[in-house]
């Protein structure tokens, strides 16, 4: 498995600002994407966070929106910008761990709440 | 574009009964999850299938995996309260190289399990 981090765990955010969630893993990874949970519902997809180059966004998720940084292997950040009541949800980072098995694992969340 | 349906969306339970939730996906895929998230919390890895006729348990739990019918079910024997959370189905979206580490959520199933 993994130990995975997130800062902030949660946030309350203005109409208009941005927010840069920060995600750390306890070891090297090839993989690692950003979910979406908003209220209620399940994940979506918002990116694959790839290593030294843009990342993946999934249909619906713009780069404007969410900017997403990968310096190294084991960190990577997701920005909310522009806000809006409608961001309000739950982000999740997720990151892939090989092995015998590859499996996916989830970070603890960043809540965030827009006013 | 792949579809992951979970039923049922709300399962309420007795102590020591036995239930299935289902997950059906519209498209081939190399890889299935089960998570378990509890309010407030982020997800946790409970199985991950990899073939056709694989079957993992784990406690009170039990996942199986048929490939050829699209099908994965998670089987609670003698439910009891701390099982009580919401369960989530992910499938890996395949692409033309195979598996994608992407992962399409079902909506989940929120499972009571009462004394």
């Amino acid at each position: 498995s993994a130990v995975i981090s997130q800062k902030p765990s949660r946030d309350i955010c203005q109409r208009g600002t941005s927010l840069t969630i920060q995600c750390q893993v306890d070891s090297q990874v090839t993989m690692m994407f950003w979910y979406r949970q908003q209220p209620g519902q399940s994940l979506t997809l918002i990116a694959t966070a790839n290593q030294g180059s843009e990342a993946t966004y999934e249909s619906g998720f713009v780069i404007d929106k969410f900017p997403i940084s990968r310096p190294n292997l084991t960190f990577s950040t997701l920005t909310v910008s522009n806000m809006s009541p409608e961001d309000s949800s739950i982000y999740l980072c997720s990151v892939l761990t090989s092995g015998v098995t590859n499996e996916q694992f989830f970070g603890p969340g960043t809540r965030l709440t827009v006013l | 574009e792949l579809k992951v349906e979970q039923n049922p969306l709300f399962l309420s339970m007795q102590e020591e009964k036995n239930y299935t939730i289902y997950c059906n996906y519209s498209t081939t895929s190399d890889r299935l999850y089960w998570y378990r998230q509890d309010p407030g919390k982020s997800l946790e890895s409970l199985f991950v299938l990899l073939s056709n006729g694989a079957v993992k348990q784990e406690g009170r739990l039990m996942a199986s995996l048929d490939t050829k019918a699209r099908l994965s079910t998670l089987h609670i024997t003698a439910a009891v309260h701390d099982l009580s959370a919401t369960y989530f189905c992910a499938v890996d979206m395949p692409t033309t190289q195979g598996g994608s580490e992407k992962l399409v959520f079902g909506k989940g199933t929120k499972l009571t399990v009462n004394p």
